[in-house]
């Protein structure tokens, strides 16, 4: 019969690289996009999240960058390790201004760190 | 507790029952979420509460499918005459400002 797989596009990096992790959006009413990740085994976890009126937001080695032109979202992850390994998802949603909504998730990408 | 906790964390159940999957948010938070994930795959939204206001249930995928919030705080998801197809993980979050959501372990679903 046919096997369950992986359906999610996948990154793979050395430990000590940089990680670009891509989002492409549509909803431009969205107030606030955000970023998660998700270990095997357990919810997702909120990473970064960015306004739509900010174009660049720094975490700890984390960045995320909106480009609301192409409605695309980017998380940058400096000096990769084992321990990113995880599935990062976007999401986004209205804040209290525009009448609140659920929080909207894309599909996930995958990123595998080798040591 | 300190975080979202959902009971019961595993369920087999067969083809046709009903089956209630519980979810404790966070003291406080106004907000509740409930999405649906299927191996290797995304969060689908199911259903949404936030405060007092009328629930965002444009995720629900059938009239099977139903959820309440008590008191603004426990909810439960209930799934009636489960098939096959509803075998999944069932993930609870609960949110103070809407961006930050906090995420329960889930219930992992079997039916068969």
């Amino acid at each position: 019969g046919e096997s369950v797989g992986l359906h999610l596009p996948t990154l793979s990096v050395q430990e000590g690289d940089n990680s670009i992790i891509n989002c492409a959006y549509s909803n431009s009413a969205s107030d606030y996009f955000i970023w998660y990740k998700q270990e095997s085994g357990k919810g997702p976890q909120f990473i970064i999240d960015i306004r739509s009126n900010m174009d660049k937001r720094q975490g700890q080695r984390v960045t995320v960058l909106l480009n609301k032109t192409v409605k695309h979202l980017s998380l940058q992850i400096a000096a990769t390790q084992p321990g990113d390994s995880a599935v990062y998802f976007c999401a986004e949603n209205r804040g209290p201004n525009s009448g609140y909504s659920t929080l909207t998730f894309g599909k996930g990408t995958m990123l595998l760190v080798s040591p | 507790g300190a975080g979202v906790s959902q009971s019961p964390s595993n369920k087999v159940t067969e083809k046709g029952k009903d089956v209630e999957l519980r979810c404790d948010p966070i003291s406080g938070h106004t907000a509740l979420y409930w999405y649906r994930q299927s191996l290797g795959q995304g969060l689908e939204f199911l259903i949404y509460f936030q405060g007092n206001s009328a629930p965002d249930k444009s995720g629900l995928p059938s009239d099977r499918f139903s959820a309440e919030r008590t008191g603004g705080s426990v909810s439960t998801l209930t799934i009636q005459r489960t098939q096959q197809e509803d075998s999944a993980v069932y993930l609870c979050a609960s949110s103070l400002d809407g961006r930050r959501a906090f995420f329960g372990q889930g219930t992992r679903l079997t039916v068969v």
